[in-house]
This record gives structure tokens, C-alpha cells and sequence, in this order.
């Protein structure tokens, strides 16, 4: 069954713990990505990946950092966290490089900064 | 860059009713519109998409319309069902055709299907 995983779906930490969000799909797909989706903000794009060792900044990238050593998993990691960044957070992944393909999320990953 | 505006936010409608979400965007480069569906507790899913070079689009209960000259798009669903509850998204591409960037997505619409 292809499949985007993503660990812990729920996480409460406390600002300036280091912590790290794991992405990893099944599909053999080239390009991933992290988005956050915030109440009236809709979803906004964190980084991208348009395969490995490639990682691109998106719309909000700040206090995020990323990496692509394999094919299958794009962790996304918050060095210091803040406030600011609790919110449900989504992994998505896409064959190739063209961005007229479908989209395929995780289930999304709650996390509270206190 | 890309802005992608949603309208309403919130969409109430009686089951068996036709829905409309209305979507406008800023970048006449842009030629790629999907639609996306999120269920409660669940990631996005891709429902229904729309390129530059077509007005209209179905499938089966939903379709999708393109006015270019005005930049707007539309999402329509016919008699609405219960399990059509859920927050829709619409998004344009940043980039005509292939490129290194994602979808800019709108703020999202909670349908609300009333029994």
C-alpha cells in the first residue's frame, strides 16, 4: 500500500528543545516536501525536495531545517522551537519534478511548543 | 509571487444541495489548479484538477471551472451527501509546467453538510 509516514503524529515540547518530525513514503518518489497548515492561513510551504542531497527553501522556512540523504525519508527539524511553531505540520510527496502531479500527504503531525 | 484567495471560509449547505467554492488567483502564468480534500484527522487528498488550456472538468458529483481573462476558478458539488463534509482546498502552481517550486494553496473552505 503506498504510504507517507510520519512520526509522532502528537507532540507537546517546550521552547528550545531540539526535536525532529520523520517523513518517509514508499513510492519511490523524487520530490517531498513539508508544509504547516495553521487555522485561517491554509497551508503554507516549509521546504522541498526535488530529490536527494537537494533540499529548496518554500514560503516559511524560518526556525526549520531539513535534509534528503535518502530516497524515502525528509525529516524536518526544529533546532530550537518556539511558540510560533505549534501547528499541525503535513509531509507530502510527488513523482517527478513537474508540479502538475498529485500531491500525497501524510496524516499530519500536531505539534505544541509551550 | 502566487496569491491564491478562497471564498467563503465556512459553507453551509442542506444535503442534496449544490455547493460552490470560489477561488481567485494573481499570476497569469499560472495554468495548473487542483483541488484538494481534507477529511477530519486526515492529510489532503487531490479530488479534482483543472489545466489552462480546459473551461470545465468532471467527475461524476464534482467539477471544476476555469475563467482565465478573470483568473478565477470554481469548485462545484451536486447533491451534496454527508461524507462530503470536510475542508477543501484550491491551490495554483507557481510555475507553468515544470519547476523546482510547489502549489500555492488557499486559506480552505469548511463545507458543512446539514442533514
Amino acid at each position: 500500500e503506498a504510504q507517507v509516514t510520519q512520526n509522532p503524529r502528537y507532540l507537546i515540547t517546550v521552547t528550545g528543545k531540539k526535536l525532529t518530525v520523520t517523513c518517509s513514503q514508499n513510492m519511490n518518489h523524487e520530490y517531498m516536501s513539508w508544509y504547516r497548515q495553521d487555522p485561517g492561513l491554509g497551508l503554507r510551504q516549509i521546504y522541498y525536495s526535488m530529490n536527494v542531497e537537494v533540499t529548496d527553501k518554500g514560503d516559511v522556512p524560518e526556525g526549520y531545517k531539513v535534509s534528503r540523504k535518502e530516497k524515502r525519508n525528509f525529516p524536518l527539524i526544529l533546532e530550537s522551537p518556539s511558540p510560533n511553531q505549534t501547528s499541525l505540520y503535513f509531509c507530502a510527496t510527488r513523482s517527478g519534478s513537474r508540479v502538475t502531479g498529485e500531491l500525497f500527504f501524510g496524516e499530519g503531525s500536531r505539534l505544541t511548543v509551550l | 509571487g502566487e496569491n491564491v484567495e478562497q471564498h467563503p471560509s465556512t459553507l453551509s449547505v442542506q444535503e442534496g444541495d449544490s455547493a460552490v467554492i470560489k477561488c481567485t488567483y494573481s499570476d497569469s502564468a499560472s495554468n495548473y489548479f487542483p483541488w484538494y480534500k481534507q477529511e477530519l484527522g486526515k492529510g489532503p487528498q487531490l479530488i479534482i484538477d483543472i489545466r489552462s488550456n480546459v473551461g470545465e472538468k468532471k467527475d461524476q458529483r464534482i467539477a471544476v471551472t476555469l475563467n482565465k481573462t478573470a483568473k478565477h476558478f470554481s469548485l462545484h458539488i451536486t447533491e451534496t451527501q454527508p461524507e462530503d463534509s470536510a475542508v477543501y482546498f484550491c491551490a495554483a502552481s507557481k510555475h507553468s509546467g515544470g519547476g523546482a517550486d510547489g502549489l500555492t494553496f488557499g486559506k480552505g473552505t469548511h463545507l458543512i453538510i446539514q442533514p
